[in-house]
């Protein structure tokens, strides 16, 4: 089973800046099955970006993923006050879906 | 409005069942697989299987299987999931999640359930 693991567990962060969040893979996958979601407190989930760097519909294009193989990056080129959140990537694979364990992206 | 509305938070004794709804509106249920996923209080999100609603057809996670039922009623748009002999670490939010159509993300999320298991 494909194991996913984030880095960092929390980001301290003020509005207007860069974000970068890793997603690093225990074996190679397809970057088709890599997605990131944007959780905000007693909410559910929201897919950001599928197939590693593909938008979801109405995401604002300060998100942006990249990546391929092992390593998967999400982007956040400018944060805005409502960017903070926790954020997690997806792995489909061998009938098994699995989920990183999640950054949090909190107020500095 | 295309959403996924499911049912209210429940509380239940060690070792009795839980069945949580949902339900599909602004679109037909059987055009898309529905997964269930969950979330314990502070914790990440955890898969617990899928549903086919177009056959009935099913995939539970490992740690589930024998103790989960995912079902469908498609004359209501609705699908279920059931969890049987709970225990307190099954307390957690259950969502229920679609995977757009040739895609491997989940697109569209209920708002979750709340399942509270104590005694």
């Amino acid at each position: 089973e494909i194991v996913l693991t984030q880095s960092p567990d929390t980001l301290s962060l003020s509005p207007g800046e860069r974000v970068t969040v890793s997603c690093r893979a225990s074996q190679s996958v397809r970057s088709s099955y890599l997605a990131w979601y944007q959780q905000k407190p007693a909410q559910a989930p929201r897919l950001l970006i599928f197939g590693a760097s593909s938008r979801a519909t109405g995401i604002p294009d300060r998100f942006s993923g990249s990546g391929s193989g092992t390593d998967f990056t999400l982007t956040i080129s400018r944060l805005e006050p409502e960017d903070f959140a926790v954020y997690f990537c997806q792995h489909y694979g061998s009938s098994r879906w699995t989920f990183g364990q999640g950054t949090k992206v909190e107020i500095k | 409005q295309v959403q996924l509305v499911q049912s209210g938070a429940e509380v239940k004794k060690p070792g009795a069942s839980v069945k949580v709804s949902c339900k599909a509106s602004g679109y037909t249920l059987t055009d898309n697989y529905m997964h269930w996923v969950r979330q314990a209080p502070g914790q990440g999100l955890e898969w617990m299987g899928w549903i086919n609603p177009s056959s009935g057809g099913t995939n539970y996670a490992q740690k589930f299987q024998g103790r989960v039922t995912m079902t469908r009623d498609t004359s209501i748009n609705t699908a279920y999931m059931e969890l049987s002999r709970l225990r307190s670490d099954d307390t957690a939010v259950y969502f229920c999640a679609r995977v757009p159509t040739l895609r491997y993300c989940f697109d569209m999320w209920g708002q979750g359930t709340m399942v509270t298991v104590s005694s």
